[in-house]
């Protein structure tokens, strides 16, 4: 069956450390993956995306990046945190034009 | 650009009210996803429309493509039914699927 995985669910960071998000899909190939962000009170804002391995769109320039090692792996990291990544973080995939499926998302919170 | 713009971005009704949320598109898409988010973050998919309508339950979601525009409406209102109610839409050639600013329910008993 189809699904997505992601983690953790929750995080706590302090400022100017690293972050590494994970996201991996089952039971599909080279779907397009993507990574929203929501601030508190906001709506979901796409990051990035990718239509395959290696391949990466960003959309808003920013403090994070993100890389596809593998067909259904995403991989959001940051090198140095700052107060204003936190929020809710979720990581989604689509297949064809039809079918979308999103992980549980994690809520990252930098003190 | 691909932008999708939803309203009202909060609505408030009485338990049985006839509910009606709207959104609109910048360029043509494939399709679009109506979906639901609760408090802990976590995303239902409710319907993917190309064409049409839909109906699930109380639930029912229809799409004009000619007019860039989609709705979703709840029939009998219930306080379970308080969510926040998220359009999204694949856009054509860019392959991206971009969310609008949701619209947060209250359905009060």
């Amino acid at each position: 069956s189809q699904t997505i995985h992601q983690w953790p669910a929750t995080l706590v960071q302090p400022v100017g450390s690293p972050l590494s998000l994970e996201c991996t899909v089952e039971g599909t190939s080279n779907p397009n993956l993507y990574w929203y962000r929501q601030a508190a009170g906001r709506g979901l804002q796409l990051l990035f995306y990718s239509v395959g391995i290696g391949q990466i769109s960003s959309e808003v320039p920013q403090n994070l990046s993100a890389s596809r090692p593998q067909d259904r792996q995403f991989i959001l990291s940051s090198k140095k945190l700052l107060l204003s990544d936190s929020g809710f973080y979720l990581c989604a995939w689509t297949q064809g034009w039809t079918e979308a499926f999103f992980g549980q998302g994690t809520r990252l919170t930098v003190v | 650009k691909n932008e999708v713009e939803q309203s009202p971005q909060n609505l408030t009704a009485q338990e049985g009210e006839f509910i009606t949320i709207n959104c609109s598109y910048s360029v043509g898409i494939s399709a679009l996803h109506w979906l639901q988010q609760h408090p802990g973050g976590g995303i239902v998919s409710l319907f993917m429309l190309s064409s049409g309508k839909k109906k699930h339950g109380r639930l029912i979601a229809t799409i004009n493509i000619q007019e860039k525009h989609s709705s979703l409406h709840i029939t009998a209102s219930h306080p379970r039914d308080s969510a926040v109610y998220i359009c999204a839409a694949h856009f054509q050639g860019a392959q991206k699927l971009v969310f609008g600013q949701g619209t947060r329910l209250t359905i009060n008993p």
